[in-house]
């Protein structure tokens, strides 16, 4: 299985700041990573596709970046609706698999 | 607009099964690939498999392979998971996400909580 390891784990930070979050596989998948947010007693919500797409309604606030096995989530300036735990996946293969997540918190 | 319901919390005593449901709208059935993904308590995003919502064909995670079951009913636009011998360590919430090709899980459902207790 590819493994998934997101840094760090938990961030504090404050509106306004930019924040940078991590993920790196164990192998090769091409630009076939996702990134999602979550918040507490919600369902995950898509981000990025493809490491860099912007989904559809998500603010360009948010971007995804990628350098060879390394993939980076950048929120160009945090904003209160930003607070929320974010997740890398890659679907380059089966088993689907997902980083252990990072916490962003209010500083 | 599209929309993955899911049937309701559900607790089970060990060595159990569970049938969670994930009715779909706003998009035609049978188009797409439905995955289900679950999250332990405090816990990360574990992929469990996948149905093919146009032919059938499903695929599991090695580790539920055995005890993991995906059906469908394409004339209520519904796909099932059916977990069996259940553990404790089952405890979990239960999603259903759509499949987008290239995309990956672009819409989930709100989640099932899954309590495994005696």
């Amino acid at each position: 299985d590819i493994q998934m390891t997101q840094s760090p784990s938990t961030l504090s930070a404050s509106v306004g700041d930019r924040v940078t979050i991590t993920c790196r596989a164990s192998q090769s998948i091409s630009s076939w990573l996702a990134w999602y947010q979550q918040k507490p007693g919600k369902a995950p919500k898509l981000l990025i596709y493809k490491a860099s797409s912007l989904e559809s309604g998500v603010p360009s606030r948010f971007s995804g970046s990628e350098s060879g096995t390394e993939f980076t989530l950048t929120i160009s300036s945090l904003q209160p609706d930003d607070f929320a735990t974010y997740y890398c996946q890659q679907y380059s293969t089966y088993p689907r698999t997902f980083g252990q997540g990072t916490k962003v918190e209010i500083k | 607009q599209v929309q993955l319901v899911q049937s309701g919390a559900e607790v089970k005593e060990p060595g159990a099964s569970v049938k969670v449901s994930c009715k779909a709208s706003g998009y035609t059935f049978t188009t797409y690939t439905i995955h289900w993904v679950r999250q332990a308590p405090g816990q990360s995003l574990e992929w469990m498999g996948w149905i093919d919502a146009g032919n059938g064909h499903t695929k599991y995670s090695q580790k539920f392979q055995g005890r993991i079951t995906i059906t469908m009913d394409t004339s209520a636009s519904t796909a099932y998971m059916d977990l069996s011998c259940l553990t404790s360590e089952d405890t979990a919430i239960y999603y259903c996400a759509r499949e987008v090709p290239t995309i990956e899980f672009e819409n989930w459902g709100q989640g099932t909580l899954v309590t495994v207790s005696s």
